[in-house]
């Protein structure tokens, strides 16, 4: 059983390119997030999905965009990248259930020079 | 703005000894709790979990306490052992399923 699989786990781009992480779950999970982990800031999330075609905004959503074509995978895209998004990138999942906890990813460390 | 809040940055015990990790929140509208505990290098697992209808949850070494009434929530691990050192995080989350982070607490078990 994977659990939430994050790739790639680490990745240099240049400023202003683009690239796209992909979070993927085999625990047949409704909810899944994106958060992003710098010093001192913790764990800030960048965009949420409580379902299959549907995605909201969470506290830093700019610069990036997510798709959530279907129920296993969450992708998060940078479309121009920049030297603020150096950071590790973590994904969860979880259930539609009360009282359950979200499963992460082992992380995606990103880093735009 | 911090919705939920760890003023602590980093704590250090004596193994053996209670460590007692602290949260603040501010909205009201949170209904479940959690603290996760991550190591270098990887993703934050799941260590305990409260619902906002309970004040107490308890799983081993672990015990979390809720105070809705002073929107404060803290973790304590007794005795503290070496393996618990790590980073702590406590989340909060609301009706829409969102789900919020501290800042997290670096734990560090002096031998």
């Amino acid at each position: 059983n994977a659990g939430v699989t994050q790739t790639p786990k680490f990745r240099v781009l240049k400023t202003g390119q683009s690239m796209t992480l992909l979070c993927a779950q085999d625990m047949n999970h409704e909810y899944m997030y994106w958060y992003r982990q710098d010093p001192g800031m913790g764990l800030r999330l960048i965009h949420y999905s409580v379902g299959e075609g549907t995605t909201a905004k969470g506290e830093v959503p700019d610069g990036y965009n997510v798709s959530r074509l279907k129920k296993q995978n969450f992708l998060l895209g940078l479309e121009s990248a920049a030297p603020s998004q150096t950071s590790v990138y973590f994904c969860a999942s979880g259930h539609r259930t009360s009282n359950t906890e979200a499963f992460f990813g082992q992380g995606t460390r990103l880093t735009v020079v | 703005d911090q919705q939920v809040k760890q003023n602590s940055p980093s704590l250090s015990v004596q193994e053996g000894r209670i460590s007692i990790l602290n949260c603040d929140y501010t909205n009201s509208m949170f209904d479940y709790f959690l603290w996760y505990k991550k190591y270098p290098a990887e993703g934050p697992t799941f260590l305990i979990s409260i619902s906002s209808i309970k004040d107490k949850n308890e799983d081993g070494r672990f015990t979390v306490f809720l105070n809705k009434s002073a929107k404060h929530l803290s973790l304590h691990i007794v005795p503290s052992q070496p393996g618990d050192s790590a980073v702590y995080f406590c989340a909060a989350r609301d009706p829409n399923e969102k789900l919020t982070f501290g800042t997290g607490t670096r734990l560090t078990i002096i031998p």
